[in-house]
């Protein structure tokens, strides 16, 4: 066990709806990370927060978003989903990050799976 | 560029030692990572190697690291059947916070 949770584990739904997916990273941590499994992009980043901000950006959609709270738990929303967005997401956090002049491990939760239908 | 490459198959027989082999693009990554996914589970830290390290042991696996070559290698001894997941080479390249995965190898043990 990480320390990183994250839910629903699983999560279907249909073509156009909005889900807001839950990550609660490790106590201390204060980096967390959100990252996309799939079959035809293998583990993509999505983007980062760090203390409550937005530190760097991937491959995110427009339709998704995401935040950090001041409890440092963060939510990635996903909306108009489409049937390509059915996929493994990960959260991971770390104690800090590499911008802050670290280069700290990140510790994955379980991933949420989503399906989309 | 970013990029890491690893073989995407990996078939030993249980009791032989695995080598899973992977190859990275930025000569400034500072730490390398080997996460380990099974079946249905998330991916879970195996060992990560620092860069001015050119190996590293932890029990039954051994990491090694050619920085000139770009060239990391995670070796499992004694291999068992309970080792049968999907191993991923990552970095986090210079100026960046993100893990950069490859593409995974997917290690079966047989009997």
């Amino acid at each position: 066990d990480s320390g990183v949770t994250q839910t629903p584990k699983h999560l279907i739904t249909a073509t156009g709806q909005r889900v807001t997916l839950r990550c609660s990273p490790r106590s201390g941590d204060l980096s967390v990370y959100w990252y996309q499994q799939s079959l035809d992009q293998g583990l993509q980043f999505l983007i980062q927060y760090y203390n409550g901000e937005e530190r760097a950006k991937g491959n995110i959609l427009e339709r998704f978003s995401a935040q950090q709270f001041p409890d440092l738990h963060s939510e990635l929303n996903l909306s108009s989903l489409e049937l390509g967005d059915s996929a493994l997401y990960f959260c991971a956090s770390s104690v800090r990050d590499r911008t802050s002049g670290y280069t700290d491990t990140q510790y994955f939760g379980p991933g949420t799976r989503l399906t989309v239908l | 560029g970013e990029d890491v490459e690893q073989s995407l198959f990996l078939s030993v027989r249980e009791g032989d030692s695995s080598v899973i082999n992977c190859t990275y693009t930025d000569s400034s990554s500072t730490y390398l990572y080997w996460y380990k996914q099974e079946p249905g589970a998330g991916l879970q830290l195996l060992t990560y190697i620092f860069s001015n390290m050119d190996m590293k042991q932890d029990q039954r696996l051994t990491v090694l690291l050619n920085k000139k070559d770009k060239h990391l290698s995670l070796r499992i001894a004694d291999t068992q059947t309970g080792d049968s997941a999907i191993y991923f080479c990552a970095e986090i390249p210079g100026g960046y916070n993100k893990l950069i995965f490859g593409a995974g190898t997917r290690l079966a043990v047989h009997p």
